[in-house]
């Protein structure tokens, strides 16, 4: 089993500034089958990236996905204060078998 | 407008089995590189996939959970029914259904809590 790593487990960042979130996984991940999900609370998840690098359908341009192999990272270029939330990443690999990371925090600060 | 929603109980014992239906509408499973996944999140912590069933009634389960689990489709009705035998407390968590699209989920349920209490 694939596992992913998220860090760090809490941002504390100000509207405005520019957020990374970084994804480590244990293996490399399959044709780069990672994705990148947006959780409000109260919500459900929100597909932000596909692909490692693909941005969904009506996803801001301020997002953006990158990496590959085993290392992928988020970025909000600026931070709107829709943006604070929790983020997700999910692998799809063989078998197959479907993992997600622990998450990261978005705070206000 | 893709839509989906869960339905079920959201209350049940220790050792029954639970039962949870996801109707979905605005696509069909019968398009290629199209399932129905049931995904749940404990209060507080991260996501956990469970199961998908694809267009091709092909069936994937999570290894941990996979003696546990089962999931059906009902092409014609919309309807994909996931259960889960002999639940316990530490089942009590927020499951989803979600549309995967060829390797994510893009269109996700309202979720529906289920308690495992006595």
């Amino acid at each position: 089993e694939i596992v992913l790593t998220q860090s760090p487990g809490t941002l504390s960042l100000s509207p405005g500034e520019r957020a990374t979130l970084s994804c480590r996984a244990s293996q490399r991940v399959s044709s780069n089958y990672l994705a990148w999900y947006q959780q409000k609370p109260g919500q459900a998840p929100r597909l932000l990236i596909s692909d490692a690098s693909s941005r969904a359908t009506g996803i801001p341009e301020r997002f953006s996905g990158s990496g590959a192999g085993t290392d992928f990272t988020l970025t909000i270029s600026r931070l709107e204060p829709e943006d604070f939330a929790v983020y997700y990443c999910q692998q799809f690999g063989s078998s197959p078998q479907i993992t997600f990371g622990q998450g990261t925090r978005l705070d206000i600060k | 407008q893709i839509t989906l929603k869960e339905s079920g109980p959201t209350l049940v014992k220790p050792t029954q089995t639970l039962t949870l239906t996801c109707t979905f509408s605005g696509f069909s499973l019968r398009s290629s590189g199209v399932g129905v996944a049931w995904i749940r999140q404990p209060p507080g912590k991260a996501l956990e996939w469970l199961v998908f069933i694809d267009w091709e009634d092909d069936k994937r389960y999570s290894p941990s959970l996979r003696s546990r689990l089962t999931i059906t489709k009902d092409t014609s009705r919309n309807h994909v029914v996931l259960t889960m035998t002999n639940m316990d407390p530490v089942d009590t968590a927020t499951y989803y259904c979600a549309r995967l699209n060829g390797y994510d989920f893009d269109y996700w349920g309202q979720g529906i809590l289920v308690t495992v209490s006595s």
